[in-house]
């Protein structure tokens, strides 16, 4: 297994336009979560799945954005109509329910958004 | 969630130990201590985590105080890879909830 992948590694829009990310996380896993991250801070959580079910989702998440799990396995995280505000690096983990507690978190390299 | 303080920087000297604190005054019985690091460009990576007692890994050892209110994370021999930004975070045990990272401690490695 190679971890958690995400594409693309970068990505440079223009404002309004609508973008798509892709996280593949550690296969077994059956947690996988979001995070946006800008400059000098800390990941901030944005959602999280349970297999495909979508468990919880951040104030963060305004309603431009949309993540989908889709069987279970690979994670598609959606920006529309993109804003300069969203600039980020967009950082995707995975984990085995009853094991993240105990450091079972494995994060991705992320997916750095500049909208121009 | 119980909160965690920590300096926003600190500086090494390569192949000294490096000993980063953490506090959580308002811990509570059941919250494990975490640590995680990122790299420059890299998403967080774990390092270590422990409950009550001193924890020792590969990568590092983990210092609990007795009230459990702080820890030390301790990197033995600072390499310069060890440059990075590191996150002490509490998760409930058997909390099946996500991380929450604060800002962290930007560790910085001189040769």
């Amino acid at each position: 297994d190679t971890g958690v992948s995400q594409d693309p590694r970068h990505k440079i829009t223009k404002r309004g336009q609508n973008v798509t990310f892709r996280c593949d996380p550690i296969s077994e896993h059956n947690r996988l979560y979001w995070y946006r991250q800008t400059l000098g801070q800390g990941p901030e959580f944005l959602t999280y799945f349970q297999n495909e079910a979508q468990l919880e989702k951040s104030r963060l998440l305004s309603d431009r954005f949309s993540a989908e799990r889709p069987k279970g396995s690979f994670s598609t995280l959606e920006i529309q109509r993109t804003e300069q505000g969203d600039s980020a690096m967009y950082l995707c983990a995975s984990s085995l329910l009853g094991t993240g507690f105990l450091g079972g978190y494995t994060f991705g390299s992320g997916t750095r958004l500049t909208v121009v | 969630d119980a909160k965690t303080t920590q300096p926003n920087s600190m500086e090494s000297n390569e192949e000294e130990p490096v000993h980063l604190p953490c506090n959580h005054s308002t811990i509570s019985g059941t919250d494990y201590i975490h640590w995680y690091r990122q790299l420059p460009s890299q998403g967080p990576e774990y390092v270590i985590h422990g409950l009550t007692s001193n924890v020792n890994n590969r990568m590092a050892s983990l210092a609990i105080a007795e009230d459990r209110k702080s820890s030390t994370l301790i990197l033995h021999r600072a390499t310069l890879r060890d440059a990075a930004v590191y996150y002490c975070i509490l998760t409930r045990g058997g909390s099946q909830g996500n991380l929450i990272f604060g800002k962290g401690t930007k560790l910085s490695v001189k040769p």
